[in-house]
């Protein structure tokens, strides 16, 4: 079956510093959706991308998908101590969604 | 609104007894799911359901049972539950399957003794 691969399972970081998680998949995506959990609460929708090759940008945060559709990022420029909690990827399509295992982010003030 | 709502928020069990987890969605959807979250093993999908009348099997299903009541509710049951089932349980729905995102309920943390 599908499966979305997410790398690093941790990152730290200085505040200030740039930070950056990676998805892929093992096929072809209809559409990649990203999502926050702070510690001890939800997963909490940030963004879809459904277009081969799309940026989309959330204020610091940078969001793209791979020309082939099979991976995606999501980049944070200058996190903030606001910025802690795990962030996943999640590949849409056809069937229910299939979540990464996330990057855990703590940022050090 | 008050979106995805579960019940219990916690829960304490003893091994071999049962308990429903109750979702409730006052958003219209059609899509509804349960996951459990266990530390570094990120969201397995339990089960799910894609509309009214349906459920189906996701990648963990074993030891559980669902019941779609109506199109707002979505229970899930642990006829006998066991040390391994003690996690993070979140319900979830979205307007339709894997197309639309999802919005999760605030999670019931479930320890089975």
């Amino acid at each position: 079956g599908q499966q979305v691969m997410q790398i690093p399972q941790y990152q730290h970081v200085q505040e200030g510093e740039d930070f950056t998680t990676y998805c892929n998949s093992s096929t072809t995506l209809s559409n990649i959706q990203w999502y926050k959990q702070r510690p001890g609460g939800h997963p909490v929708f940030l963004i879809q991308l459904v277009k081969s090759g799309e940026v989309k940008k959330q204020k610091r945060l940078t969001f793209q998908f791979g020309e082939a559709k099979k991976n995606s990022s999501l980049h944070i420029t200058a996190t903030q101590t606001t910025d802690v909690g795990t962030y996943f990827c999640a590949g849409g399509g056809n069937t229910p969604l299939v979540f990464g295992k996330g990057t855990r982010l703590s940022v050090i003030a | 609104n008050a979106g995805v709502t579960q019940t219990p928020k916690f829960q304490v069990l003893k091994t071999g007894q049962s308990m429903t987890l109750q979702c409730a969605q006052d958003m219209n959807h059609n899509s509804m799911y349960w996951y459990r979250q266990d530390p570094g093993m990120g969201l397995r999908l339990i089960y799910y359901s894609a509309s009214e009348g349906t459920t189906d099997k996701g990648e963990v299903p074993n030891g559980y049972n669902v019941s779609r009541l109506n199109k707002r509710e979505f229970s899930l049951r642990l006829e006998s539950a066991a040390p391994s089932q003690t996690s993070v349980y979140f319900c979830a729905s979205s307007a339709v399957g894997g197309h639309r995102h999802q919005y999760f309920g605030a999670g019931t943390r479930l320890s089975v003794l």
